[in-house]
């Protein structure tokens, strides 16, 4: 069973340039969680989705950032014009349906997001 | 959400038992107790858990003080693999994200 399973891993853009992350939840699981994570700094939750629904959203940025969880395909973490303070690490996880608090979470390997 | 508070940092040598420890006094009766560890450079992975009974896995063993205020996760003989930041996590039912604290920093000397 395959973990879940980010890309790219790193990415390089310019200032301005959009970045575009994916991530594929693990198999059977319907719910997905966005973190970042700056420079030595703490994982900061972003968004949680599940199919079609946003579901939390209160971790991510009011411009600039949207995540998406379609139907079909893979989660998608999509920042616009980005900036220097963009650069972090960005990491999914995905957990099964209806978890309750005792189910858990597992998390991608990340996307390492650089912006020159 | 409820608080956990840990230390910022610890040492422990290479084959010896680690006990690392978790308040959390504020903790309801509904709040499950998450370990989580992030290795350098690498996504989040999952410890253990549990809620009022002590807990045991491949990786570790949860101890969960009977008035559940405090936990701690042993490590029964840790390998430098096992240095990592170790996070202490409370969830509840209905809150389905884990939020991150700032961890343990576990630092193995060979």
């Amino acid at each position: 069973n395959a973990g879940v399973m980010q890309n790219p891993r790193h990415l390089v853009r310019r200032r301005g340039q959009e970045a575009r992350l994916r991530c594929s939840p693990m198999k059977g699981h319907s719910h997905v969680y966005w973190y970042r994570q700056l420079p030595e700094e703490g994982l900061k939750f972003m968004v949680y989705l599940q199919k079609e629904n946003i579901i939390d959203e209160s971790g991510m940025p009011k411009e600039r950032f949207s995540a998406e969880f379609p139907k079909e395909g893979p989660s998608i973490l999509r920042i616009q014009q980005v900036v220097r303070g963009d650069s972090a690490a960005y990491f999914c996880a995905s957990s099964p349906q209806n978890t309750g608090s005792g189910n858990t979470i597992y998390f991608g390997e990340g996307s390492w997001l650089t912006v020159v | 959400d409820a608080k956990t508070t840990q230390p910022n940092s610890m040492e422990s040598n290479e084959e010896e038992p680690v006990h690392l420890p978790c308040n959390h006094s504020t903790i309801s009766g509904t709040d499950y107790i998450h370990w989580y560890r992030q290795l350098p450079s690498q996504g989040p992975e999952y410890v253990i858990h549990g809620l009022t009974s002590n807990v045991n896995n491949r990786m570790a063993s949860l101890a969960i003080a009977e008035d559940r205020k405090s936990s701690t996760l042993i490590l029964h003989r840790a390998t430098l693999r096992d240095a990592a930041v170790y996070y202490c996590i409370l969830r509840n039912f209905g809150n389905e994200k884990l939020t991150f604290g700032t961890g343990t920093r576990l630092t193995i000397i060979p």
